[in-house]
């Protein structure tokens, strides 16, 4: 069974630039929450979605936006990119709401220049 | 404000010794705790959790206790092997959804 795969791997991208990451939960899992990973810090929460719906939001400016597709894929957006955005974006499904287990993709690397 | 905290930037073992990762929290809402382990290059994977009604759950080589009173767990691992070496993360679960991170453990298990 696949695990939870995460597009692209890396990317770089220019100050000011868009982003969209993209993310497919384990088969049968139906939510799918977005973490913020910078150098030397733990992960941050930044959006849960659930069927489609957004479950939670982190302490993320708007320029940080998120969906979730019928067949419970995911994609994260991000607007008029800072160098502060450059971080590891990891994906994380779940069949449920409650995250009791987590389980995460490899993550993907946005370097912002 | 750092709601989950692992004061220990890395720990260093001799392989076949115990290793054990300290994790403190500050919000006494926090009813559910895990434990994350993550490689180079690859995504955070589950290990072993626990629920704020237990002090102690066990899973083969790996223990977590937890001090509700004290807000504080470890995480125990017996005996180290050089395959463990990685960063280890504490988290609590908020709301039910929210993974609420510390910063991480590096962990070095010598052979």
């Amino acid at each position: 069974d696949a695990g939870v795969t995460q597009s692209p791997t890396h990317l770089i991208k220019t100050r000011g630039q868009h982003v969209t990451l993209r993310c497919s939960p384990i088969s049968g899992h139906k939510s799918v929450s977005w973490y913020q990973q910078v150098l030397g810090q733990g992960p941050q929460f930044i959006f849960q979605y659930y069927e489609k719906e957004e479950r939670g939001r982190g302490n993320f400016p708007d320029r940080f936006s998120a969906r979730q597709f019928p067949n419970y894929s995911s994609e994260l957006n991000v607007n008029a990119l800072l160098l502060g955005d450059s971080a590891l974006y990891l994906c994380a499904s779940s069949y449920g709401t409650v995250n009791t287990e987590a389980f995460f993709g490899q993550g993907t690397r946005l370097t912002v220049v | 404000d750092q709601q989950v905290k692992q004061n220990s930037p890395s720990l260093s073992v001799q392989e076949g010794r115990i290793s054990i990762l300290n994790c403190d929290y500050t919000n006494s809402m926090f009813d559910y705790f895990l434990w994350y382990k993550k490689y180079p290059a690859e995504g955070p994977t589950f290990l072993i959790s626990i629920s704020s009604i237990k002090d102690k759950n066990e899973d083969g080589r790996f223990t977590v206790f937890l001090n509700k009173s004290a807000k504080h767990l470890s995480l125990h691992i017996v005996p180290s092997q050089p395959g463990d070496s990685a960063v280890y993360f504490c988290a609590a679960l908020e709301y039910g959804n929210k993974l609420v991170f510390g910063a991480g453990t590096i962990l070095r298990v010598k052979s």
